[in-house]
């Protein structure tokens, strides 16, 4: 499967612990994204990467998240401290560098967080 | 007013009718627009691409979209049972870049057998 990969899908708990994602985007897209998805509400845009620089965070990301993407490739998104409000589907996409901006992105299966 | 509004249904419709989804925009600055598929507990699967105003058609499915009015439409022919899913619309100013894209909250289809 050569789609967005994002480990582990599901992730449970408990308030003011800390959790770590992991997004494996596809090879050769060199921009990746994450996304925040609540019940009933389309994704919410938090942070976009090219290739290992972080040049865009939404005001959602609040200081308890930290997303980084050492290498260029796989990204990680941490949460802090995770609060109940935190509980969400947070989406990784990716998408080319081709030409301008006008590449559609292509998004994993998500992970589940719910933090009791 | 949101950005970008769009009915949330359940729309319920018999297999093989035509299925209209629409959203509109408040923010005439949007250039790229798209349509995403999201079946339960899965990530969004793009449908539908689009820049500016215009009509594209790719299989059962079209897109159109109306700058003027701030509107743009999903068609979907001889609609399946395998096209019951949630459709969001989504839309950015450069077609996915640093702006990221915004979204509709998505409107639930469910296609009668």
């Amino acid at each position: 499967d050569t789609g967005v990969s994002q480990n582990p899908r599901h992730k449970i708990t408990k308030r003011g612990q800390n959790v770590t994602f992991r997004c494996d985007p596809i090879s050769e897209h060199n921009r990746l994204y994450w996304y925040r998805q609540t019940l009933g509400q389309g994704p919410e845009f938090l942070t976009y990467f090219q290739n290992e620089a972080q040049l865009e965070k939404s005001r959602l990301l609040s200081d308890r998240f930290s997303a980084e993407r050492p290498k260029g490739s796989f990204s990680t998104l941490e949460i802090q401290r995770t609060e109940q409000g935190d509980s969400a589907m947070y989406l990784c996409a990716s998408s080319p560098s081709v030409g301008a901006n006008n590449s559609p992105l292509h998004f994993g299966n998500g992970t589940r967080l719910t933090v009791t | 007013q949101k950005e970008v509004e769009q009915d949330p249904g359940p729309l319920s419709v018999p297999e093989g009718a035509i299925v209209s989804l629409n959203c509109t925009y408040s923010n005439s600055a949007f250039q790229y627009f798209m349509w995403y598929r999201q079946y339960s507990r899965k990530g969004p699967e793009l449908l539908m691409y689009t820049y500016s105003s215009g009509n594209k058609e790719d299989g059962r499915f079209t897109a159109q979209v109306d700058k003027s009015s701030k509107y743009i439409s999903l068609f979907i022919r001889d609609s399946q049972p395998s096209d019951s899913a949630t459709y969001l619309c989504a839309m950015s100013y450069s077609g996915g870049g640093a702006d990221g894209l915004t979204f509709g909250k998505g409107t639930h289809l469910i296609i009668q057998p």
